[in-house]
């Protein structure tokens, strides 16, 4: 079985400020690793995968995220905040039998402050 | 690059009447669609699992005649709300799976929004 723990439901930042974003998993098995963001009344947007290879991932909008199997980790992180990063994203976990559905973490809202 | 749509964006209906929500793959084959629901503010619950030809495969505690899904071609599959009632309001979101594409990468649709007076 899988999992994913986002802590934080919510994390507020300042415009231009680090953010960064929780997810530990849960696999017996290697993880495929997934951020989405959403924005409101819209449907999800991959932001970056890890499946195999290197561990430190980037993705669009200046987004990074780095796999950790010793910490069972893959936060999420962005060297400066937008105003237009505040969305909720999800973390997901997946492996690479067949067709394993997603497992999506409760998501994580994030608040850019002017 | 991949694209899925859902039809319609959004629905509202009466207690009691059924609603058909649409998910196309358009610029590739889709063999396995996945229906979930969103509750407001909450995370994505994974509903069933719909496979080209054939049955699909629910989680638990979701009823497979109340929520009825086909998937009678490679970029579409269907999901029927019977009988509705205003517990079943929520947002829906299907994603798709590319036949040739990488592994275990879904393609999220944008949503139904679906209100039960």
């Amino acid at each position: 079985a899988q999992s994913v723990t986002q802590l934080g439901s919510h994390v507020s930042v300042s415009e231009g400020a680090l953010v960064l974003l929780r997810c530990n998993y849960s696999s017996s098995v290697p993880p495929y690793l997934f951020w989405y963001v959403q924005y409101p009344n819209q449907g999800l947007q991959l932001l970056l995968k890890y499946t195999t290879g290197a561990t430190l991932v980037k993705g669009i909008n200046g987004f990074e995220a780095e796999f950790k199997k010793s910490e069972t980790s893959f936060h999420l992180t962005k060297p400066s905040a937008h105003m237009s990063d505040a969305a909720e994203y999800f973390c997901a976990v997946s492996s690479d039998s067949g067709n394993t559905p997603l497992v999506f973490g409760k998501g994580t809202r994030l608040s850019v402050i002017a | 690059g991949a694209v899925v749509s859902q039809h319609p964006s959004r629905v509202i209906c009466k207690s009691g009447t059924s609603v058909k929500i649409e998910c196309r793959s358009l610029d590739f084959q889709a063999t396995t669609m996945f229906w979930y629901r969103q509750f407001p503010k909450k995370s994505l619950m994974l509903m069933a699992t719909s496979n080209e030809g054939s049955k699909a495969t629910y989680e638990q505690g979701v009823e497979k005649d109340k929520f009825l899904i086909n998937h009678a071609s490679l970029t579409l599959s269907t999901l029927t709300v019977t009988s509705a009632h205003p517990e079943d309001s929520s947002f829906y979101i299907c994603s798709a799976r590319d036949a040739g594409g990488p592994p275990n990468e879904q393609f999220f649709g944008p949503g139904t929004r679906l209100t039960v007076l």
